[in-house]
């Protein structure tokens, strides 16, 4: 089973409207993190927000925000105002704690999101 | 800071030689961590270190694949012999003990094996 599952191969967005990506994860242990990262076109991994799971509020980060709901094991990304330069892949990663994966990220398939002007 | 260097940035090789991947993480971090990225199998770890000392490998292949560290300065992922099946973009990330949750990727190599 995949531990990290992104349903949106490829969302468009118009330039300053927010857009949400789905991002839902599967483990059994209690202490886990949720990571966020941006690959542009030039290929290079840019982190952009982390969310713990006993983290109580939705970690932000400037434009970035994640929708933690732990209860159903998603963990979605929000990008509020659209830029052109968000035209990107977004990858949704997970580490487990305590499991066979510690210290390592798992990441998901990704979304390609493209803004329009 | 530099920030994760990688060398070199793109290699072309023939099936059968070995091919050496170079990694210089951020100075001061005390994790290193190499990936493999592929369309078919995605973004996927495949070995890392704590303090140079490897931790995990259980996402490295087979045994062409192996990777050292050396010191906290220097990081190698080798094939040897490499297949055409090793074609992908092999990205080292590092990151801190403080602050271990944000992990710095590098550019990545992007390895073509003919």
């Amino acid at each position: 089973a995949q531990k990290i599952t992104q349903t949106q191969p490829g969302m468009f967005v118009q330039e300053k409207e927010a857009v949400t990506l789905d991002c839902t994860y599967d483990t059994s242990d209690p202490s886990y993190g949720l990571f966020w990262y941006k690959q542009p076109s030039s290929g290079e991994m840019i982190f952009l927000i982390y969310q713990g799971s006993y983290d109580q509020q939705n970690a932000t980060e400037g434009r970035y925000s994640l929708n933690f709901q732990k209860a159903r094991k998603s963990a979605n990304l929000v990008i509020s105002a659209s830029q052109l330069g968000d035209s990107a892949m977004y990858f949704c990663a997970m580490r487990e704690d305590y499991g066979g994966s510690q210290g390592n990220l798992i990441f998901g398939k990704g979304t390609k999101l493209s803004v329009k002007p | 800071d530099a920030g994760v260097i990688q060398s070199p940035r793109h290699e072309v090789t023939e099936m059968g030689q070995e091919v050496t991947l170079r990694c210089k993480p951020i100075s001061g971090h005390d994790y290193l961590f190499w990936y493999r990225q592929t369309m078919m199998r995605g973004l996927e770890l495949l070995i890392y270190f704590n303090n140079n000392v490897p931790i995990d490998d259980s996402g490295m292949p087979e045994d062409r694949f192996s990777a050292k560290m050396p010191n906290a300065s220097f990081s190698t992922l080798k094939i040897q012999p490499s297949e055409p099946r090793d074609s992908a973009v092999y990205f080292c990330a590092s990151s801190s003990y403080d602050r271990y949750n944000e992990q710095f990727f590098g550019p990545g190599t992007r390895l073509t094996v003919l």
